[in-house]
């Protein structure tokens, strides 16, 4: 089974402030990585996805996340943050040879203030 | 890209009566869709997957009989609530899973919001 944990609930930001969301998993296999954005009342967004190669995944909107398997790890990153990326953001996983469904982590919930 | 369609987006019920949502895969062919469920200010739970042409695999707690998942043709599944209550009032999201063996790619949509009243 696979758990993700994104520790941060709600992270407030000033604009054009860099942000850091952080996200760490557990997993007795290996797994591929996914960030995904979620406007109010709408479905979810792919932001980026690690499947395998380098462990720095750049994504839409200038995010980018960094794979790190030592600390069971995948951080969404952004140098500078607008109004418009306020929004919840999910980090989550799936087993790798298989069609499994998504484990997602809790939610962040970014809110960028002017 | 791959486009999901999800349908209604908002839709108000009375108590004890039933709803459909529907979920379209748009210009893909998804053997596989999954429903979830989201609570305000949580995450995703799912709910079941649906696999066309065979029944649906639910997540333990969900109640079959209470959420009805039809998987017809590659590229439309249904979710029905019956005999919807106040606490099934909720965001529900579908995603289906593009055909091609392999494929990482997971699309969701735009979601329900059911209110029952």
């Amino acid at each position: 089974a696979q758990s993700v944990t994104q520790l941060d609930s709600q992270v407030p930001v000033f604009e054009e402030a860099p942000v850091e969301l952080r996200c760490n998993y557990s997993s007795s296999v290996s797994v591929y990585l996914f960030w995904y954005v979620q406007y109010p009342n709408q479905g979810l967004q792919l932001l980026l996805k690690y499947l395998s190669g380098s462990t720095l995944v750049k994504g839409i909107n200038g995010f980018e996340a960094e794979f790190n398997k030592s600390q069971t790890s995948f951080h969404l990153r952004k140098p500078s943050v607008h109004i418009s990326d306020t929004a919840e953001y999910f980090c989550a996983v799936r087993p790798t040879g298989s069609a499994r469904q998504l484990t997602f982590g809790s939610g962040t919930q970014l809110t960028v203030l002017p | 890209g791959a486009v999901v369609s999800q349908h209604p987006s908002r839709v108000i019920c009375k108590s004890g009566t039933s709803v459909k949502i529907e979920c379209r895969s748009l210009d893909f062919q998804a053997t596989t869709m999954f429903w979830y469920r989201q609570f305000p200010k949580q995450s995703l739970m799912l709910m079941a997957t649906s696999n066309e042409g065979s029944k649906a695999t639910y997540e333990q707690g969900v109640e079959k009989d209470k959420f009805l998942i039809n998987h017809a043709s590659l590229t439309l599944s249904t979710l029905t609530v019956t005999s919807a209550h106040p606490e099934d009032s909720s965001f529900y999201i579908c995603s289906a899973r593009e055909q091609e063996q392999n494929s990482y790619g997971y699309t969701f949509g735009s979601g329900t919001r059911l209110t029952v009243v």
